[in-house]
């Protein structure tokens, strides 16, 4: 049974550290890129980050760029977003999800539930 | 990065329609466009990867068409089960960006 479970969400306040984690079971994980995605509420969906299959490549949307870190564990099929200086526009519900390569195209083919992280005072 | 275009941005149609939904991409993409629909409260599920290939286990209703530039999801007889969000992606390039999505409501 394929499983991506997210964890580590909640409330915290402008300026705070949040850490979350993914952990992914019944597929391959070690040889896929992964992303994080988020979506605030009401709204739409945006990737944030995503990593290469040996976390030796990663990127990150410009709106997070040198206050998230995106990095994995392929030894425990673990996936981490660590989220600093968050702001109240980082509100969201944050998936991690599987890229799959196949007929030449790149595609998420398995999402985790979704954690929901709020950033207020 | 690439952006995506959908339009319409909702509509609403009823039980039994034929409903269109059109996405365009700010440069070619040959066929590396991907569509999924998102329930209320729930995670986004894949229904159509490389434009016209079905995803495993979603229902035959579901089509889609393009190439380039400008991509369309179809469905056909919407089911009560149908009325979500919709969502392309281009999967040309990383990084994955989203279509702002279409809201499909009930008429």
């Amino acid at each position: 049974q394929v499983q991506l479970v997210e964890s580590g969400g909640g409330v915290v306040q402008p300026g705070r550290s949040l850490r979350l984690s993914c952990a992914v079971s019944g597929l391959p994980f070690g040889s896929h890129l992964m992303y994080w995605v988020r979506q605030a509420p009401g709204k739409g969906l945006e990737w944030v980050a995503r990593i290469s299959y040996d976390g030796s490549n990663d990127r990150y949307t410009d709106s997070v760029k040198g206050r998230f870190t995106i990095s994995r564990d392929n030894s425990k099929n673990l996936l981490y977003l660590q989220m600093n200086s968050l702001r109240a526009e980082d509100t969201a519900i944050y998936y991690c999800a599987r890229d799959l390569y196949n007929s030449g195209v790149d595609y998420l083919d398995y999402w985790g539930q979704g954690n929901l992280v709020t950033v207020s005072s | 990065d690439i952006q995506m275009t959908q339009s319409p941005s909702s509509l609403s149609a009823s039980v039994g329609d034929r409903v269109t939904i059109t996405c365009r991409a700010s440069q070619s993409i040959s066929r590396s466009l991907n569509w999924y629909q998102q329930r209320q409260g729930r995670a986004p599920n894949l229904l159509i990867y490389a434009a016209s290939s079905l995803q495993s286990g979603v229902p035959s209703r579901f089509s889609g068409s393009g190439s380039g530039t400008e991509f369309t999801l179809t469905i056909t007889s919407l089911q009560p089960e149908d009325f979500a969000t919709y969502y392309c992606q281009q999967g040309y390039s990383h990084p994955l960006t989203f279509g702002q999505g279409t809201r499909l409501e009930i008429k």
